[in-house]
């Protein structure tokens, strides 16, 4: 079975340019997780949405961040405009149902760098 | 704001070694799992433990949970190279596993 696909795997942008993160949860898969992950701050949760629906968005560090889910199979994590400082990792991840002993399932992540 | 301290932060060992790394936090979670994450990747789940003092058990992996339910451990017996990684915490106090409170991280390296 095919996992969290997210695209791209890399990219370089210059600052101010939007950049758009794409990923396909498993298939099957009621939630889906938006993280990011720096040396500084680990891995923190942006974003999740459970059937679609954006439940928890206290973690998206400011209005330059929007998340979207228009479908079960596909979402979007957009960062308009770019700045140094978003140079991360994003991790998108999906998990069958919640629950104590969910099992969450991690993409290989977009590695963003702003310069 | 929950924090999950992990330590120690690097541990470069020798095949064969044992090892142990912490995870405390002052907060009482209802679940804590266990990642472990290789370069290039995504983290990986190894184990959910639920009940406080609670021990698991995968192969040479030994987890436990404390009684209070707010700290853990990851024992490697014997450790391998394949073991080398970035070993995650993560607690959950929501009953739902959908808000993670990651821990800040052990890397272990594991050299022959």
């Amino acid at each position: 079975d095919a996992g969290v696909i997210q695209s791209p795997r890399h990219e370089v942008t210059e600052m101010g340019q939007e950049v758009t993160l794409r990923c396909k949860p498993i298939s099957g898969h009621n939630s889906l997780f938006w993280y990011r992950q720096t040396m500084m701050r680990g891995l923190e949760l942006l974003i999740y949405f459970n059937n679609n629906v954006p439940i928890d968005d206290s973690g998206m560090p400011e209005d330059r961040f929007s998340a979207k889910m228009p479908n079960a199979s596909f979402s979007t994590l957009k960062i308009q405009p770019s700045e140094p400082r978003d140079s991360a990792v994003y991790f998108c991840a999906s998990s069958p149902r919640t629950g104590a002993g969910n099992t969450i399932y991690f993409g290989e992540g977009s590695w963003l760098t702003v310069v | 704001t929950q924090l999950l301290e992990q330590s120690p932060q690097f541990l470069s060992i020798q095949e064969g070694e044992n090892l142990t790394v912490y995870c405390n936090s002052s907060s009482v979670f209802s679940s804590l799992q266990w990642y472990r994450q290789e370069p290039g990747e995504g983290p990986v789940l190894l184990v959910t433990v639920v009940t406080g003092g609670e021990v698991k058990k995968l192969k040479r992996l030994t987890f436990q949970f404390g009684d209070a339910r707010k700290d853990s451990s990851l024992h490697i017996t014997a450790a391998q190279p394949g073991d080398t990684g970035l070993y995650l915490c993560a607690g959950d106090n929501t009953g739902t596993a959908s808000k993670l409170t990651f821990g800040t991280g052990t890397r272990l390296q594991v050299t022959l």
